[in-house]
């Protein structure tokens, strides 16, 4: 069975603030995807970034960077220097398998000013 | 590049009633799914077309719910009839391909019913 936890439901950082999103994934392939999206108040789901599960190199786009351990099963992504407009909804999704996509429960991150 | 289209934007009806969405995805994407993300939750994939076949509908509730995707490209959802639980919003997306591919999403449809 294949399945993606974001425990985190709700972060709150003071602008400036560095914040780290937790996500936590199962699946018995070998070969798989990982995602992030983002979700502003807006409401139009954007896609951040993809991960193979062959490449586990960190990647830094800007201030967001992702930090992904296969011997952890997690993919977390971290904003540093957070701003206001980094206030949204944040998804990790995983395709598997089937390529069946599955989103975690969300991440609501608000960066106050 | 033109993104994902929806619409209606936005949808009130009765329950009992029925209602349809109409998504058209990104120009040369094979794949096209429709989620429901109710409040405060992750989408939930109803169904999966690649091109215009059907690849996954196991969580579409079939009694309810219909949807087809007419030459390969739009797409329609449809209720009939709607329950109090189907209020949420409707998302499109759209890949390249199935997989390993990053999804589109539209600006979604939000329904209500009362």
């Amino acid at each position: 069975a294949q399945k993606v936890t974001q425990a985190q439901t709700e972060i709150s950082v003071v602008e400036k603030e560095d914040v780290t999103l937790d996500c936590v994934y199962e699946t018995r392939d070998t070969t798989y995807y990982l995602f992030w999206y983002k979700q502003p108040p807006s409401g139009e789901l954007v896609f951040l970034i993809r991960r193979n599960s062959f490449d586990e190199q960190n990647e830094i786009s800007g201030r967001y960077s992702w930090n992904f351990q296969k011997s952890t099963s997690s993919f977390n992504f971290t904003i540093t220097a957070s701003q206001v407009v980094d206030s949204a909804v944040y998804f990790c999704a995983l395709s598997a398998g089937t390529y069946k996509y599955i989103f975690g429960t969300g991440t609501r991150l608000k960066v106050l000013a | 590049e033109a993104g994902v289209a929806q619409s209606p934007r936005y949808k009130i009806i009765e329950k009992r009633q029925s209602v349809a969405f109409w998504c058209n995805p990104i120009s040369g994407h094979a794949t096209l799914y429709w989620y429901q993300q109710i409040l405060g939750q992750g989408p939930k994939l109803l169904i999966q077309f690649q091109n215009n076949g059907v690849v996954d509908d196991s969580q579409l509730p079939k009694d309810r719910f219909s949807a087809e995707r007419l030459k390969g490209v739009d797409s329609t959802l449809k209720i009939q009839p709607a329950k109090l639980e189907d209020s949420a919003v409707y998302l499109c997306a759209s890949s390249l391909e199935a997989g390993s591919y990053e999804q589109y999403f539209g600006p979604g449809t939000r329904l209500t019913v009362t």
